[in-house]
């Protein structure tokens, strides 16, 4: 069965801060991972999205890695500001299986920028 | 400004009745998409349409109707029969169904059951 495990659940830094999202998946044939960010009461942004040859890529302060190999993915904020709090999801695609429109949605990190 | 506009964004819903969530794109997109979001849970797909005039069931289909007679619109309807409707819907569209394709979300609608 696909899945999208991300980590942690929640996480509160200080303004200014970084920070790092982890998203572990079991999906296969891997088609592309996203990330999108969702602010409360709206709807997901994409921030970026990576293929199978790719292993980084920027958006701004948003900086995503992928490793193919082990299946893990991550989500790096530098030098955070408060409206980066939010949460933000990994979705991960295949060509075929997860959900009928191919795609494994994770659950999210619940993020806390504190003054 | 291109996007997708979903209406209304909150929703008060009586038991036994049907209520009809709103879902317009001016992207061009052929693809559009329902998505059910409960806390804690990730996004669950409810139906999906490629084409006009066809759409398809998602994972969690039971108690929910669509319809897709125009490119540009794809309204949900929460029937009844939806024993737990209460739950932030997105909708969302995409150039085209296929694992490749970014999805464009709309800002979403927010049903409880009163």
């Amino acid at each position: 069965k696909n899945q999208v495990e991300q980590s942690p659940q929640s996480l509160i830094i200080l303004e200014g801060k970084n920070c790092t999202l982890q998203c572990n998946y079991t999906v296969s044939p891997f088609s592309n991972l996203r990330w999108y960010k969702q602010d409360t009461g709206r709807g997901p942004v994409s921030l970026t999205i990576m293929t199978f040859s790719e292993n980084t890529k920027s958006n701004g302060r948003y900086t995503a890695t992928l490793d193919a190999d082990t299946k893990q993915s991550s989500l790096h904020i530098t030098a955070s500001q408060l409206s980066d709090s939010a949460s933000y999801i990994c979705v991960v695609s295949a060509y075929s299986g997860g959900g009928a429109d191919g795609l494994t949605f994770g659950k999210g990190t619940h993020l806390i920028i504190q003054p | 400004d291109g996007g997708i506009t979903q209406s209304p964004k909150y929703l008060f819903r009586k038991e036994g009745q049907n209520v009809t969530l709103s879902c317009e794109q001016n992207l061009n997109h052929d693809a559009m998409y329902w998505y059910r979001q409960d806390p804690g849970q990730g996004l669950r797909l409810i139906y999906y349409s490629q084409i006009v005039n066809d759409f398809q069931k998602g994972d969690i289909a039971e108690g929910y109707s669509v319809s897709r007679e125009k490119k540009e619109s794809f309204p949900l309807t929460v029937t009844s029969a939806q024993k737990n409707p209460t739950a932030f819907y997105l909708c969302a569209s995409s150039i085209n169904r296929g694992a490749n394709y970014g999805y464009t979300f709309g800002s979403g609608t927010r049903l409880t059951v009163v």
